[in-house]
């Protein structure tokens, strides 16, 4: 079984530059995750769709970065523009679906996208 | 507020010696509880989970993690530890219908 394929593996930019990430879940998966995860830290919960609809963006920073799902499948990540503390590593995950407390499926982790801003 | 503390930062063992890697919760109810593991370069993988039942619980890679509710810990034990255990390790706790991680703490080993 394939398992959830991210790109760029790294990209390097400068502030102000917009950049994208993309993430194919594993297939049948309903529910598709990213994380930002800062050096040093644990990964922190950025945006969560269930097929293509947002489950929850609490965290995301909206004047900046944007997501979306459009045909349930893959997803893309963006940040524009990009600031200096936006270097992390970006992490998608998928799971076969999110009930209740969310997490009677496992979540599956991509490799992750590693982008520094300078 | 939930919330998930991993109190070591940097942990470094001898290879063969035994292993255990602390993890506090605060949660007001019973809480899901997950280790997951990461390599340099690579995605978590989810190494057991607590959900409920019985409070020692097996993972893989010879993993074992007990839940303690009167300490409110959850903390990972590994009887004896390889080369190959050497990674970055994440404890985490449900929080509605999301994953709240821990700050994690850096495995090394001593040949």
């Amino acid at each position: 079984e394939a398992g959830v394929a991210q790109s760029p593996r790294y990209k390097i930019i400068e502030k102000r530059q917009s950049v994208a990430f993309w993430c194919n879940p594993i297939s049948g998966h309903a529910t598709l995750y990213w994380y930002q995860q800062i050096l040093g830290q644990g990964p922190k919960l950025l945006i969560q769709f269930q097929n293509n609809g947002v489950v929850d963006d609490s965290q995301l920073p909206k004047d900046r970065f944007s997501a979306e799902r459009l045909k349930g499948v893959d997803s893309t990540l963006k940040i524009q523009p990009a600031k200096l503390e936006d270097s992390a590593v970006y992490l998608c995950a998928s799971s076969l679906a999110s009930s209740g407390r969310g997490l009677m499926s496992e979540q599956f982790f991509g490799p992750g996208t590693r982008l520094t801003v300078l | 507020a939930q919330s998930v503390t991993q109190p070591d930062i940097h942990i470094t063992v001898s290879e063969g010696a035994s292993l255990e890697l602390r993890c506090n919760y605060s949660y007001g109810a019973t809480p899901y509880l997950f280790w997951y593991v990461q390599s340099p370069g690579q995605g978590l993988q989810l190494l057991l989970k607590y959900f409920s039942g019985d409070t020692l619980v097996q993972g893989i890679k010879g993993f074992e993690a007990e839940f303690k509710r009167s300490q409110s810990s959850f903390n990972l034990r590994k009887p004896s530890v390889h080369w190959s255990d050497a990674a970055e390790y994440f404890c985490a706790i449900s929080s509605a219908s999301k994953i709240i991680f821990g700050s994690g703490t850096r495995l090394s080993i001593r040949p």
